[in-house]
């Protein structure tokens, strides 16, 4: 199937770090990535990993991935409360020939002062 | 350069009428994706137009369709629309070849929200 799951929701506070996970199906996914959605707006690429990396490093975010699990996370530290949005991870997967990306169901970050 | 825009960004229509959106990619990129989110599905992957060709297609009834023209801009039509139909429908345009330093990633638009009554 081409179900990418995640939980649904995330609380902190302010300053702590934040991981958020993600479990995809596609073994043989070649990119994946982590989008932001902020209220009322699209989606807004932040990162992504290439397959045969284990982790990616980015400012204040973190990327593992663990291929064998099919596990990602995405580690924010020192969360700010201008990062709380919906965070949706995706992998390539490739359909008919031609690549497509599948988006999990995405979590919701709520970091409180 | 400029981002992908969708028109309109607020719509509301009634059940049985039909409405069209329209998605301008960034300049250079072939394809153009569309998603429907609705906080019960999440983000559901409707269609996916490259060279004006159909590639891709999600599971959605006849009544979603949608096309591109020589210049990658893309439309999609919803036809006898339904209040399950009400959703934020999203475009992404991407370069649409893989290999490369293409990393495959998506441009999303700010998204065309659609209320049906």
């Amino acid at each position: 199937g081409e179900d990418v799951e995640q939980s649904l929701f995330l609380s902190v506070r302010e300053g702590d770090s934040s991981v958020i996970n993600c479990t995809y199906t596609d073994s043989s996914s070649t990119y994946l990535y982590w989008y932001k959605q902020e209220p009322g707006a699209g989606l807004q690429l932040l990162t992504y990993i290439f397959s045969n990396m284990d982790m990616k490093q980015d400012q204040r975010l973190t990327v593992l991935l663990n291929k064998k699990d099919k596990h990602l996370s995405l580690r924010i530290a020192d969360t700010q409360t201008g990062d709380s949005a919906i965070y949706f991870c995706a992998e390539s997967i490739t359909d008919t020939g031609f690549q497509k990306l599948v988006f999990g169901t995405g979590t919701r970050l709520l970091v409180s002062p | 350069k400029a981002g992908v825009t969708q028109t309109p960004r607020y719509l509301i229509k009634t059940r049985g009428q039909q409405v069209t959106l329209s998605c301008s990619p960034i300049s250079g990129h072939r394809s153009v994706s569309w998603y429907q989110q609705t906080p019960g599905q999440g983000l559901q992957f409707l269609f996916e137009y490259f060279s004006e060709t159909q590639r891709n297609k999600g599971n959605f009834p006849g009544r979603f369709s949608g096309r591109q023209f020589s210049n990658s801009r893309s439309e999609m039509n919803v036809s006898t629309l339904e209040l399950g139909d009400s959703a934020l429908y999203l475009c992404a345009s991407s370069l649409g070849t893989s290999g490369g330093t293409n990393t495959g990633e998506l441009f999303f638009g700010e998204g065309s929200r659609l209320t049906v009554l």
